[in-house]
């Protein structure tokens, strides 16, 4: 009963190097999300995939590059990290339609120094 | 404006309590409401959805007031494990889901 997968689930990075994050649901659902959360800050969209093929900026997508590989999975990458990316990120995905729940990953906590 | 607004507090209540909180949205727009619980260090996750004629579920009942833009959140006999946070969030219909800051409850014994 996977549901949403996200790795790495925890990672450190040097301010300047690259790393991508990676999701994977298994639901089949067509609309899949990355949100960045920050104490005081709530969740906050960086991108999203309304379906296979499509990707759109959401609120903060300065810094980050996403692909949405095939249906199932959605990449996060940041091409040179820096300290204000440390954050926490959760990958989403649900099925598309407005009123539909949507199911989060565990979570991928990521600190830049 | 934020365009979902929630009061962070936090909240601390005892067992058994009764405790409301509220949430304002600015965006008339907004087509769907719910509720996610999130605990420390983990995913949001959905406690309910939200709709017009309000919605009950075992403790927990919700409630929308499209003409004053705020949704609701009552949680009756609270349980130590209701402590977490809970997150507002709004639908407009656009495949954005728009998330409050959150509202810290805490139970105490």
């Amino acid at each position: 009963n996977a549901g949403v997968t996200q790795t790495p689930k925890f990672q450190v990075l040097k301010t300047g190097q690259s790393m991508t994050l990676q999701c994977a649901q298994d639901m089949n659902h067509n609309s899949m999300y990355w949100y960045r959360q920050d104490p005081g800050m709530g969740l906050r969209l960086i991108y999203y995939s309304a379906s296979e093929g499509t990707t759109d900026k959401g609120e903060v997508p300065n810094g980050y590059n996403v692909s949405r590989l095939n249906k199932r999975e959605f990449s996060l990458r940041l091409e040179s990290a820096a300290p204000s990316q440390t954050s926490v990120y959760f990958c989403a995905s649900r099925a598309g339609d407005s009123g539909n729940t949507i199911y989060f990953g565990e979570g991928s906590w990521l600190t830049v120094v | 404006r934020k365009e979902v607004e929630q009061d962070p507090g936090p909240f601390n209540v005892p067992e058994g309590a009764t405790v409301a909180f509220n949430c304002t949205y600015s965006n008339s727009a907004s087509q769907s409401f719910f509720w996610y619980r999130q605990d420390c260090r983990k995913e949001p996750k959905l406690l309910m959805s939200v709709y017009s004629s309000g919605n009950e579920d075992g403790r927990f009942t919700a409630q929308l007031n499209r003409a004053s833009q705020y949704i609701s959140l009552l949680i009756r006999d609270s349980k130590l494990s209701d402590s977490a946070t809970y997150l507002c969030v709004a639908d407009y219909n656009t495949d954005k889901l728009i998330f409050g800051t959150g509202t810290r409850l805490q139970v105490f014994p």
